[in-house]
């Protein structure tokens, strides 16, 4: 069975710094999906980036990026110019790409809490 | 109403009181998902419909009992529960089974007394 694990279970940015938040997973699988998705307080778990096994270029969104090291098994995430905004509880998840069985599972870490300091 | 709703936002409750949880999604989609969000620990998938037909059932207690009336809502019905199922209960839904992006509602904190 696939496993994240999220190794700081909180961590604190100045506003305008960047923050990297990391993340590791186990699987025998070489095909996958990654996944960082955000909860702010009281508010619910959105996306924030996604990025395809297959695919060797590291995924962008705006001022989210990932680094995603498929040996090492490594997907952390960073955030640049952090806002107040982006403070919230930030989990990995991991879902397998075949198809069938049970590829709607997302396997999730326990979690990140980002504290963004004005 | 937008995205994925739950009601009620909070909810405390007696062990020998039923009560229901309700989800609703307004996004066209096809599968819906419960999770159980307790804190330090992953959220654990509860159970998952596709076209109101359940697909999983993920060894959760018999006093948790899910039903999916149409593609569009949800329920979770609570019956006799024990302190430790105290937690925040989230409601997921995607446009289908396999493969697609899931969208979550804000959740429901339940507390047990």
């Amino acid at each position: 069975a696939q496993t994240v694990t999220q190794s700081q279970p909180e961590m604190s940015v100045q506003e305008a710094e960047t923050v990297t938040l990391s993340c590791t997973y186990d699987t025998s699988e070489s095909d996958y999906y990654l996944f960082w998705y955000k909860q702010p307080p009281s508010r619910q778990m959105i996306l924030v980036i996604r990025q395809e096994a297959y695919k060797q270029q590291n995924a962008t969104e705006n001022r989210f990026s990932v680094n995603f090291q498929k040996a090492a098994k490594s997907f952390s995430l960073k955030i640049s110019d952090s806002q107040l905004g982006d403070a919230a509880m930030y989990f990995c998840a991991y879902r397998t790409y075949y198809s069938g069985g049970s590829n709607y599972k997302l396997t999730f870490g326990k979690g990140t809490l980002l504290t963004v300091n004005p | 109403e937008t995205g994925v709703t739950q009601t009620p936002r909070h909810l405390v409750m007696g062990m020998t009181n039923k009560k229901s949880l309700k989800c609703e999604q307004h996004l066209g989609h096809n599968a819906m998902y419960w999770y159980k969000q307790s804190a330090k620990k992953p959220l654990e998938l509860m159970f998952v419909y596709s076209l109101e037909e359940r697909v999983e059932n993920n060894s959760v207690p018999s006093r948790f009992s899910p039903e999916c009336p149409n593609s569009s809502h949800l329920f979770l019905h609570l019956h006799t529960l024990q302190p430790e199922d105290s937690a925040l209960y989230l409601c997921a839904s995607s446009q289908a089974l396999a493969g697609y992006e899931q969208f979550f509602g804000p959740g429901t904190r339940l507390t047990v007394l």
